[in-house]
């Protein structure tokens, strides 16, 4: 089965971090773009990070520098690394694959929820 | 910069037909788009890709109730013989150089 699992997701600090994972399977990781995608609780979509199949990174002002997202091929992974986690870090995170047809989001795992609080 | 609009909600009958909207901020009208569909409580399920040309290539299983067209900045997301799964948020999609976008979200009520 095609298909995206998250996990990782749990409760830290301000200031704290925590490493996301999403494994694959059915296709190879490594050969699509891959992103992270956030969601707050009652509230919409938002963009978090990218990781391209030839490795190149890209990140929103919100998350740059604080965020990394990686891959890790032999294990068909991807991860995102959040350190210095905010309050407004609180969220359901997603990882999507872009597919075949450029940078549309053709495929989404089930989501980790990440609670930030003190 | 690359922004996307959406109408924050709609509504429409069950067994009707719906047409919800999505634009293309200035300078953006040639984008294509991908259209999502979140029902509640569950992770967003792609429903297509809609290029400026009002062509578009569904995702696996998506019925033929679902079509997409285009005019100019604005690209539109159909679903005829509204079902009661069809209630749900739908966000469109798009991508530029070094940034991926998300409208704000098109809740859908199913009368």
């Amino acid at each position: 089965e095609v298909q995206l699992v998250e996990s990782g997701g749990g409760l830290a600090q301000p200031g704290g971090s925590l490493r996301l994972s999403c494994a694959a399977s059915g296709f190879t990781l490594s050969t699509y773009d891959m992103h992270w995608v956030r969601q707050a609780t009652g509230k919409g979509l938002e963009w978090v990070s990218a990781l391209g199949s030839a490795g190149d990174t890209e990140y929103p002002d919100s998350v740059k520098g604080r965020f990394t997202i990686s891959r890790e091929n032999a294990k068909n992974s991807l991860y995102l690394q959040m350190n210095n986690l905010r309050a407004g870090d609180t969220a359901i995170y997603y990882c999507a694959r872009a597919g075949d047809s450029g940078g549309a989001f053709d495929m989404w795992g089930q989501g980790t929820m990440v609670t930030v609080s003190s | 910069q690359l922004v996307l609009t959406q109408s924050p909600s709609a509504s429409a009958s069950l067994g009707a037909s719906v047409k919800l909207t999505c634009t293309l901020s200035s300078g953006h009208s040639t984008y294509a788009i991908a259209w999502h569909r979140q029902q509640p409580e569950k992770a967003p399920r792609y429903l297509m890709k809609l290029n400026s040309d009002g062509s578009h290539s569904k995702g696996d299983g998506i019925p033929d109730r679902f079509s997409g067209s285009s005019s100019g900045a604005e690209r539109y997301l159909i679903i005829s013989s509204l079902q009661s799964e069809d209630e749900a948020d739908y966000y469109c999609q798009t991508w530029g150089t070094g940034s991926w976008v998300f409208g704000g979200g098109t809740k859908l009520t199913v009368l």
